[in-house]
């Protein structure tokens, strides 16, 4: 079947504006989870759902950034007031059940660019 | 301290030999280790898992994990110039969520 779509592939704003990055994971796959990735690191995590739910958000940098996932399938990251230093790539991946042992797998990406 | 420590590299090795990339970690009751290829502009796909201690062999990729001196490596043999990528070393972490990523070795190929 497909894989992790993102979309958009990339997104330039300005600073202050409000961005919304969406994410659609592999079908039946009940895990999903954000990183962001900057230039030169590695994906650093964000927000973890299972199901509807966040498990766990302890990744998310300030309340500037909040992601949902109302129907337990596709999920959107939301960002307020942007800034320049959120310029990255978002990433997101889809997992089977979630937890230690399950394969991650990732989607393209959305390219942030805050002007 | 990070969490995931990675060489940066770059690595370059010549086409056929053997490419060594090495990890270290600070959360001593990670449970799971990963390795992700990384092409440029790409997003990462996974090569490799391994979970206990020993080596785990997949074709021409080994994985190796220590748990008691807190290092996970990959090798691999007989490599290609398409093997030239960005080699993300991955950890979940005790808590069972959260993935932590080292920050990458560069390793080039060359033919």
């Amino acid at each position: 079947g497909a894989g992790v779509s993102q979309t958009p592939s990339n997104k330039v704003t300005e600073k202050g504006k409000y961005v919304e990055l969406r994410c659609d994971p592999i079908s039946g796959h009940t895990a999903l989870y954000w990183y962001r990735q900057s230039l030169g690191q590695g994906p650093e995590f964000l927000i973890y759902f299972q199901g509807t739910g966040a498990a766990d958000d302890s990744g998310l940098p300030n309340d500037r950034f909040f992601a949902v996932r109302p129907e337990g399938s596709v999920s959107t990251l939301k960002i307020q007031r942007t800034e320049r230093g959120d310029s990255a790539v978002y990433l997101c991946a889809s997992s089977l059940i979630g937890g230690y042992s399950d394969t991650q797998y990732f989607g393209p990406g959305t390219r942030l660019t805050v002007l | 301290q990070k969490e995931v420590e990675q060489n940066s590299g770059p690595l370059s090795v010549p086409e056929g030999a053997i490419a060594s990339l090495n990890c270290t970690y600070s959360d001593r009751g990670s449970q799971s280790f990963f390795w992700y290829r990384q092409y440029s502009g790409k997003s990462p796909e996974l090569i490799m898992s391994i979970y206990s201690n020993g080596d785990k062999e997949d074709g021409r990729f080994t994985a190796q994990l220590n748990k008691a001196s807190q290092y996970v490596s990959l090798l691999i043999r007989d490599s290609q110039p398409s093997d030239s990528a960005t080699y993300l070393c991955a950890v979940i972490d005790s808590g069972g969520n959260d993935m932590r990523f080292g920050a990458g070795t560069r390793l080039t190929v060359k033919p």
